[in-house]
């Protein structure tokens, strides 16, 4: 069974301080990962993905994610956080079928202190 | 591209009600579409998943006479929360792929239910 573990509930960083948020997956065959953003009481927003190739993905906004097969990891980072990005983070882990289901962590709140 | 809507975006009913939310894809053409449900400070739970002219999907431990999914066409899917209670109040999230996406869904908005 395919699971997302993002260990980090909540994280606060100054603005400006970079930013790592953790997300190991658990996956049988090869995975797309996904990270998403949701604002409180909004949809899912998608900040990047991995399917293939470079394992070092850009997304919007300025963040980035690496994508480490032996760790089963896809951390993402940004490297200098801003007030607007306080939001909860949610990383994704599907397959490859048409209807693929994708499983998510739990999230992570990011909290940006002034 | 790739624009999900959902409506209502709120909704408030009676216990005992039925309640009908709509996922339309705006700009493509959604061959599976998938129903979550989100508590509140909580991940996305998966519901159900939806093809075009089939029959959805349920996850294990979702009712399916309770969560009514309809997938008509290749833009619309609707769920129907039948004879609604207090505890069906949450967060209602729908997404769509398509078949060259590459299996990216992509979010509507989401409908925030409050059954009283």
């Amino acid at each position: 069974a395919q699971s997302v573990t993002q260990p980090d509930i909540h994280i606060t960083v100054s603005e400006g301080a970079s930013l790592e948020l953790r997300c190991n997956y658990s996956y049988g065959a090869t995975p797309y990962l996904f990270w998403y953003v949701q604002s409180p009481g909004q949809g899912l927003q998608l900040l990047l993905k991995y399917f293939s190739g470079d394992t070092l993905v850009q997304g919007i906004k300025g963040f980035e994610a690496e994508f480490k097969r032996s760790q089963s990891s896809f951390n993402l980072r940004k490297p200098s956080v801003h007030w607007s990005d306080a939001a909860e983070y949610f990383c994704a882990v599907g397959g490859t079928g048409t209807a693929s289901k994708l499983t998510f962590g739990t999230g992570t709140r990011l909290q940006v202190t002034l | 591209g790739a624009v999900v809507s959902q409506h209502p975006s709120r909704v408030i009913c009676k216990s005992g009600t039925s309640v009908k939310i709509e996922c339309r894809s705006l700009d493509f053409q959604a061959t599976t579409m998938f129903w979550y449900r989100q508590f509140p400070k909580k991940s996305l739970m998966l519901m159900a998943t939806s093809n075009e002219g089939s029959k959805a999907t349920y996850e294990q431990g979702v009712e399916k006479d309770k969560f009514l999914i309809n997938h008509a066409s290749l833009t619309l899917s609707t769920l129907t929360v039948t004879s609604a209670h207090p505890e069906d109040s949450s967060f209602y999230i729908c997404s769509a792929s398509a078949r060259l996406s590459y299996n990216e869904q992509f979010f509507g908005p989401g409908t925030r239910l409050t059954v009283l």
